[in-house]
């Protein structure tokens, strides 16, 4: 079954602690990224990757860190340092014959307590 | 940095009417983007731009590249109760070192009474 799972679907941490959000991929694709979206605003970029072993800065990459081990695979924690964790994460993927397209995965809820 | 001005916000409609959406920039993007979320989801790519004033269609679902590169609209033809959700508009852009991005709309949220 092809696709970009997340895990898990909602996830709930206490003040102070990091947190780890898994995001997955079967398509091959070689462009990975996160997003965060808040209530009425659109998808923010918080960091992005083009190739393994290599990944840039978005706009809000403040309290957010990622690796890029493996193609398949791109975790993104949550540390401590983020003011306002709560939110709703995005992970997507884009193609280089996807021609600009990103595809999402299914999001994973983050509610910091 | 650069933003994407997405309107209407929100939309109360009836079943069977027609909807229309825009985004607009300051900046040029080459590639337009429309994507449609469900609560608790992620976005599903609806339909894709890649020229101006190109117009394309997917259904009942009508989006039409501008022709400056710095605005697009989408139109949706006789709504159904199933088109509500969230309507994001995306423009790619592409910088000199660090590849690709997509900026986002604010995104505009449907509702349809039957």
């Amino acid at each position: 079954d092809g696709g970009i799972t997340q895990s898990p679907k909602y996830l709930f941490r206490k003040e102070g602690q990091n947190v780890t959000l898994s995001c997955e991929q079967n398509l091959n694709h070689d462009a990975m990224y996160w997003y965060r979206q808040d209530p009425g605003q659109g998808l923010r970029l918080i960091y992005y990757s083009q190739i393994v072993n290599d990944f840039q800065k978005g706009d809000i990459a403040e309290g957010y860190s990622v690796s890029r081990e493996k193609k398949e695979s791109f975790p993104l924690t949550v540390t401590s340092a983020q003011k306002n964790p709560t939110a709703f994460y995005l992970c997507a993927t884009q193609g280089v014959l996807s021609y600009n397209e990103q595809f999402f995965g299914p999001g994973t809820r983050l509610t910091v307590l | 940095g650069q933003q994407l001005n997405q309107s209407p916000q929100s939309m109360f409609i009836q079943e069977g009417e027609d909807v229309s959406m825009n985004c607009t920039s300051s900046s040029i993007f080459n590639t337009w983007l429309w994507y449609k979320q469900d609560p608790g989801e992620g976005p599903v790519l609806l339909i894709a731009l890649y020229k101006a004033g190109e117009l394309t269609s997917n259904g009942r679902l009508t989006a039409q590249f501008g022709i400056t590169r710095k605005d697009s609209f989408l139109n949706i033809s006789a709504s159904i109760p199933s088109d509500v959700g969230i309507y994001f508009c995306a423009g790619y852009t592409q910088t000199y070192n660090q590849g690709g991005k997509l900026i986002f709309g604010q995104g505009t949220e449907l509702s349809v009474k039957p």
